[in-house]
């Protein structure tokens, strides 16, 4: 069973829309949340991290973690063309040291004119 | 910017054959990674280091090794490579404590083909 889901699989907005994607743990160990970001024909990138319950706002990407539920989620505002990607989410049994990400399947984003 | 670079950035290999991806990190990283990116999967982990002359299995280790002979490399070998190792392999590393601990920095990719 894949320990890190996402949904949903695809996503298509307007530029200038707002993009959100989800992202539930099954193992409840998993307490540390990263969102990647990977262009077409790159290594994925770093967006932000959460590890506290709430939201956490980085300019115009937003996520937001329930640890109760396990589950968390990222929103960008004014989606450009260029946020078109792969999405994905990591999580981890710990913040540093000794971690090993396990990762959901990503969410592919097309943000059109 | 953390760098990590992998080679070669394209293989082309005959199945039964051995396959070699390198990748070098000049981020004094003590934590490496090696995934394997599918459509339909996701990123995967296969092997992953904490430090130099360490190695453990990931998720999907079987099929492959890993070697970490100093801080800056971390290579992912194919004994017998198959078809079914067709993909695209990351390497990242990370750091395990200050300001970006927890936080991968990955390479471009290496695209694998065995025929």
């Amino acid at each position: 069973q894949q320990k890190v889901q996402q949904s949903p699989e695809s996503l298509s907005v307007p530029e200038g829309g707002m993009a959100s994607f989800n992202c539930t743990s099954s193992d409840r160990n998993f307490q540390y949340f990263w969102w990647y970001r990977q262009h077409s024909g790159e290594g994925p990138k770093a967006l932000m991290s959460i590890f506290s319950d709430g939201d956490k706002k980085e300019g115009r990407f937003t996520a937001h973690l329930n640890k109760a539920s396990l589950h968390v989620s990222l929103h960008i505002r004014d989606s450009q063309p260029s946020d078109s990607a792969l999405y994905f989410c990591a999580a981890s049994e710990t913040s540093g040291g000794n971690y090993k990400p396990t990762f959901g399947k990503g969410t592919s984003l097309v943000v059109h004119p | 910017e953390a760098a990590v670079t992998q080679s070669p950035r394209n293989k082309v290999a005959v199945t039964g054959g051995k396959v070699t991806l390198s990748c070098n990190q000049t981020n004094n990283h003590n934590n490496m990674y090696w995934y394997r990116q599918d459509t339909g999967h996701g990123l995967r982990l296969i092997h992953y280091s904490y430090g130099a002359g360490s190695t453990e299995k990931g998720d999907i280790p079987d099929g492959y090794k890993a070697s970490r002979p100093s801080q800056e490399n971390f290579s992912l070998i194919l004994e017998l490579a198959t078809p079914s190792q067709t993909s695209v392999y990351f390497c990242a590393s990370g750091a395990d404590w200050g300001r970006d601990t927890g936080q991968l920095y990955f390479g471009e990719g290496s695209k694998l083909t065995v025929l």
